[in-house]
């Protein structure tokens, strides 16, 4: 069983299309993540939901929305499509949110976003 | 200055040998610390976390804490081919978590 799964693992587009990307979790944890991984393989965080609530909201243009329809759901909705938006896109869960968790996060597979 | 900082490599150590992955902080009040692997187009995977000051082992691969120098490191016994890969540093500072930029190890057979 995967323990977070995104959907598609592929995404290749047109300049300003609209899209989303899916992620589920049965590992029951609390809080979720999106991360953005760019060609020099840089990891940054861009949104983080615990139960539900947006706990951290990166310097990310408003062109990506989140949405955490329940604790184990976590979507990215991305308007207006940009070059600069092609990367890999990971989520990832974990237990407990950050003050005084130390529990690591669990990676999807990863959304690779290719703009044309 | 970056909150997590890498020496990108790529590091090369032969078959067998120690290999040896460094991560310095900027984060004083960091809390926990992690290593990641991440295989070329796969996603990162969990390898060893610490807290506390000192060592901490867990097979071949051993997990250095240093707060007062703020640096963490991760050394890999007896590397073996299937050891190549990206390995992230990950940091805890209680409000966020940051990724280093990775350091690419290459183990020579």
């Amino acid at each position: 069983d995967t323990a977070v799964s995104q959907t598609p693992k592929y995404l290749v587009t047109q300049m300003g299309n609209d899209k989303s990307i899916k992620c589920e979790q049965n590992l029951g944890h609390d809080t979720m993540y999106w991360y953005k991984q760019d060609s020099k393989k840089f990891l940054k965080i861009m949104f983080s939901y615990n139960n539900k609530e947006l706990i951290i909201n990166e310097t990310v243009p408003n062109r990506f929305s989140p949405k955490s329809p329940d604790k184990a759901h976590l979507n990215l909705h991305i308007n207006s499509l940009e070059l600069g938006d092609s990367a890999v896109y990971f989520c990832a869960s974990s237990q407990g949110f950050f003050q005084g968790g130390n529990q690591p996060q669990h990676f999807g597979d990863g959304t690779r976003l290719s703009i044309l | 200055q970056k909150e997590v900082e890498q020496n990108s490599g790529p590091l090369s150590v032969p078959e067998g040998a120690i290999a040896s992955l460094n991560c310095t902080y900027s984060d004083r009040g960091s809390q926990s610390f992690f290593w990641y692997r991440q295989y070329s187009g796969k996603s990162p995977e969990l390898i060893m976390f610490i807290y506390s000051n000192g060592d901490k082992e867990d097979g071949r691969f051993t997990a250095q804490l240093n707060k007062a120098s703020q640096y963490v490191s991760l050394l890999i016994r007896d590397s073996q081919p299937s050891d190549s890969a990206t390995y992230l540093c990950a940091v805890n500072t209680g409000n966020q978590f940051y990724f280093g930029t990775g350091t690419s190890l290459t183990v020579i057979p």
